[in-house]
Order: C-alpha cells, then structure tokens, then sequence
C-alpha cells in the first residue's frame, strides 16, 4: 500500500460546513494527489503537490483547496461543502522517477 | 489536451470467455498508457503499464498508435476478474494522470 492513509475513511457533513480529509504518507515521495471518483466520471484530478508548499490545480479544483507544510500530509479542504461535493476521495503519490500512482483507501464523504 | 474514452460502462462475460475491455485516447505526443484495477473495497492498483510489455494476472494490452487505442485483453476470464477497471494517460514527462470513466467488469459463472 505504499504507506498510504487517509482519514477520516468516512465522513457526513451537513451543507455549508468546512471539511478537512488528510492524506499521510511514510516515505517522503514529492508528489501526491487529491482525486474524487464519481460514477460515469470515473477518477477526476483536484489537486496536485510537488513538493512542500508547491501546489497546482487539477481538472476540478473548484471549492477545494489543499495545503502540504510537511513532505508526509496533504490536506484537502471543502471550504463550505455542498451536495456535489458528494463522492469517494482518494489520495496518491507518485515515487520519484516513477510513472506508477499508489493510491490510499479512500475517504467516503456524504454532505447532506 | 490528453483525454481517455472508454466507450463501455458495463461488461459481462461468462467465465472462460474473452475479455476485451476498451481504451481511446487523444494525446499530442507519445503518451504513458496505463491500465488500473479496483477490486471490491479495495484501492486501486496497477494493473499494467504499456511500456512493460508484461502479463500481469492473463491480462495483456497493446499500444496502438494508428488508432490511439490500448484495448485491455484476456483470453479466459476468471471469476476473480470482476472489477472497476480504469484506462488512464500520462504525457511523458509529466506525472498527471488523466483516467477514463471505467468499465465495470463482471464475470458470469
């Protein structure tokens, strides 16, 4: 599994809240990612890092943004979530000089 | 702009049948093709990668760059085949990846 987590794994959150999910991981890669996969949709990029502090948008970014102080956590944050921003997150890392993704457990969200 | 079609949402096959699950892409370049697997509560993983030329689990996948194709292939399905299975793309050079929609595979005893 790469030494990927993510948490919380599952999540309800009313309309209008702030929601934080966290990705850790234990072996210092540069880059990670935020993904929701949604059904006909398949995996959507929402945010990439490459490093501390350096991040860029993906296909879908808005309503979300992301923060990486620490090489081993990449947070995502629902500023104020809404319904369409229920869905399955996953978070990955790419390991330098490598074009594999490992990706962790998921984070179910539901906002109601 | 790289994008990734797979044109079946749904797929069944009895067991010991063929499998073919399709992938189109578009890409201006020479592109990283992927095939990843998604078992039943589990993590997506790597299945295979076009430019191993490996076999992994009976599953075989070839570039085509006249018809910017990477058809995913098996000669007998299993029963442990059922899946979400994921096309995706990388451009070389650049670690995005950019998924299709995925196919669901099911395998009929």
């Amino acid at each position: 599994d790469a030494g990927i987590t993510q948490s919380p794994r599952h999540k309800v959150t009313e309309t209008g809240t702030p929601v934080t999910l966290r990705c850790h991981q234990t072996e210092n890669h540069r880059y990670m990612y935020w993904y929701r996969q949604d059904p006909g949709h398949g995996l959507r990029l929402i945010h990439y890092s490459y490093g501390v502090k350096d991040t860029d948008k993906g296909e879908v970014s808005d309503g979300y943004s992301v923060s990486r102080s620490k090489t081993e956590d990449f947070l995502l944050t629902l500023e104020s979530a809404t319904s369409s921003q229920t869905s399955v997150y996953f978070c990955a890392i790419t390991p330098d000089r490598s074009y594999e993704q490992y990706f962790g457990p998921g984070t179910r969200l539901t906002v109601t | 702009a790289q994008r990734v079609t797979q044109p079946e949402k749904l797929l069944s096959v009895f067991k010991g049948a063929p499998v073919e699950l399709k992938c189109n892409y578009s890409y201006s370049g020479s592109p990283e093709l992927f095939w990843y697997v998604q078992y039943s509560r589990q993590r997506l993983q790597l299945l295979l990668r076009h430019i191993s030329r490996e076999s992994i689990k009976g599953f075989t996948a070839d570039l085509n760059k006249g018809e910017t194709s990477f058809h995913l292939k098996k000669p007998f399905a299993q029963e442990e085949d059922s899946a979400m299975y994921y096309c995706a793309l990388s451009g070389h050079g650049n670690e995005k990846l950019t998924f299709g929609t995925g196919t669901r595979l099911t395998i009929i005893p």
